[in-house]
């Protein structure tokens, strides 16, 4: 069965950096494209990024573009998201999923961003 | 950006009666290769959520046949043929074929 593990969520002051991650594997990672969403406490999904097989193109929601940027290494079977300028606003589980339809998501790793 | 309007919001349920949930979104979700990228989630309370559904009308791995979908051009719907207690949560259809993704709001699934 596929496994998606995040991890790299905590609080952090509004104006401050956070790295998340996700460890892939049971699935040939470099095959699929991955993505990011999140959830704001009591709230629905929201889509966030998602980044090609190579790497070489990404996509992001307007509400983090320029802020946050996602990465990937396929030689270590793992999808990050760099978290920069972070804003209240941004406090959220954030989950990966694989694909740009989000056939397997992971546990999710909680972002607290508050002073 | 391609907005999804699900409705109902709330949705409570006998066990054993049918549910279904609507959803519409502001374009056409045809993908330049013909297929049409809308999706179903369910999230169960204090779980991730789990795709049930994709490209309209296909139910994946270890989903029961009691969920199904439907729909074409804006309109699509998922049905629970004969609701159990386990199905209780919060159902959202998502777009894949426009960036943004973009999902619906969420229709909570209840049992009466």
């Amino acid at each position: 069965e596929v496994q998606l593990l995040e991890s790299g969520g905590g609080l952090v002051q509004p104006g401050g950096s956070l790295r998340l991650s996700c460890a892939a594997s049971r699935f040939t990672f470099s095959n699929y494209a991955m993505s990011w969403v999140r959830q704001a406490p009591g709230k629905g999904l929201e889509w966030v990024s998602t980044i090609s097989v190579d790497g070489g193109t990404t996509w992001y929601a307007d509400s983090v573009k320029g802020r946050f940027t996602i990465s990937r290494d396929n030689s270590k079977n793992t999808l990050y998201m760099q978290m920069n300028s972070l804003r209240a606003e941004d406090t959220a589980v954030y989950y990966c999923g694989r694909s740009g339809q989000f056939d397997y998501w992971g546990q999710g790793t909680l972002v607290t961003v508050s002073s | 950006d391609v907005v999804m309007t699900q409705s109902p919001l709330s949705l409570p349920v006998t066990v054993g009666q049918p549910a279904s949930i609507s959803c519409r979104s502001s374009r056409g979700l045809v993908f330049s290769d013909g297929d049409t990228y809308l999706n179903w989630f369910q999230q169960r309370p204090g779980q991730s959520p789990r795709r049930l559904i994709y490209k309209v009308s296909n139910r994946d791995s270890g989903v029961p046949d009691r969920f199904s979908g439907s729909g074409s051009g804006t309109d699509f719907t998922l049905k629970i043929s004969r609701v159990e207690a386990e199905d209780v949560g919060v159902y959202y259809c998502m777009q894949g074929a426009h960036w943004p993704r973009t999902f619906g709001q969420g229709t909570k699934v209840e049992i009466k």
